[in-house]
């Protein structure tokens, strides 16, 4: 049971490319987020789902797209990256009835 | 969207209490409370929720006020391992909706 994993964990962008982040749990939760945290700074929600096919913004969406396809599997998008996008990314899950948001290792993004 | 304040910092000895506060003031009727720590760079560990009573766990006891504007976080008897920032979040309209405010970064100290 792996639970929350993330992909990469480290990654260095140049202005302008594009990457996305992957994220997948093995829980079956039907909640899955990714967040952002700025060095110094509390966690700022992005995106949200809460089913397969159902997506919604947070706090901080612009720049990002995210899809969900699969109960599985919440990929995180980056278009055009830019240096206000560097940070690490946390995606999380959560069968939200048990209030517990189980959280991957993070991904640390740097745009140069 | 949620909006909850608590204080930016905490002291606490090592072996007493630590009570960490949040104001939750625009929490709606049916939505939890939950609070989360995050140690370093790691992600965040949940510690507990709760809706209108009290609750107790392993980790901690939350305690919830009776209007459900407020709630206190008590670490019965922190250890330097506690040391952290902790996090209250209370939804506000959208129960799936979970946002992290600033936090209480806590200092437990010998």
């Amino acid at each position: 049971n792996a639970g929350v994993t993330q992909t990469p964990k480290f990654r260095i962008l140049k202005i302008g490319q594009s990457m996305t982040l992957q994220c997948t749990q093995d829980m079956n939760h039907n909640y899955m987020y990714w967040y952002r945290q700025d060095p110094g700074m509390g966690l700022k929600l992005i995106y949200y789902s809460v089913g397969a096919g159902i997506t919604d913004k947070g706090e901080v969406p612009n720049g990002y797209n995210v899809s969900r396809s699969t109960t599985e599997d919440f990929p995180l998008r980056l278009e055009l990256a830019a240096p206000s996008q560097t940070s690490v990314y946390f995606c999380a899950s959560s069968q939200l009835s048990t209030g517990e948001l189980f959280f991957g290792e993070g991904s640390r993004l740097t745009v140069l | 969207d949620a909006k909850t304040t608590q204080p930016p910092s905490m002291d606490c000895a090592e072996g007493r209490a630590a009570n960490l506060p949040c104001n939750h003031s625009t929490i709606s009727g049916n939505e939890y409370v939950y609070w989360y720590r995050q140690i370093h760079s790691q992600g965040p560990q949940y510690i507990i929720h709760g809706l209108k009573n009290n609750e107790t766990n392993e980790m901690a006891s939350l305690i919830i006020t009776e209007d459900r504007k407020s709630s206190t976080l008590i670490l019965p008897h922190a250890t330097l391992r506690d040391t952290a920032v902790y996090y209250c979040i209370a939804p506000t309209g959208t129960a799936s909706k979970l946002t992290f405010g600033t936090g209480t970064r806590l200092q437990v100290t010998l």
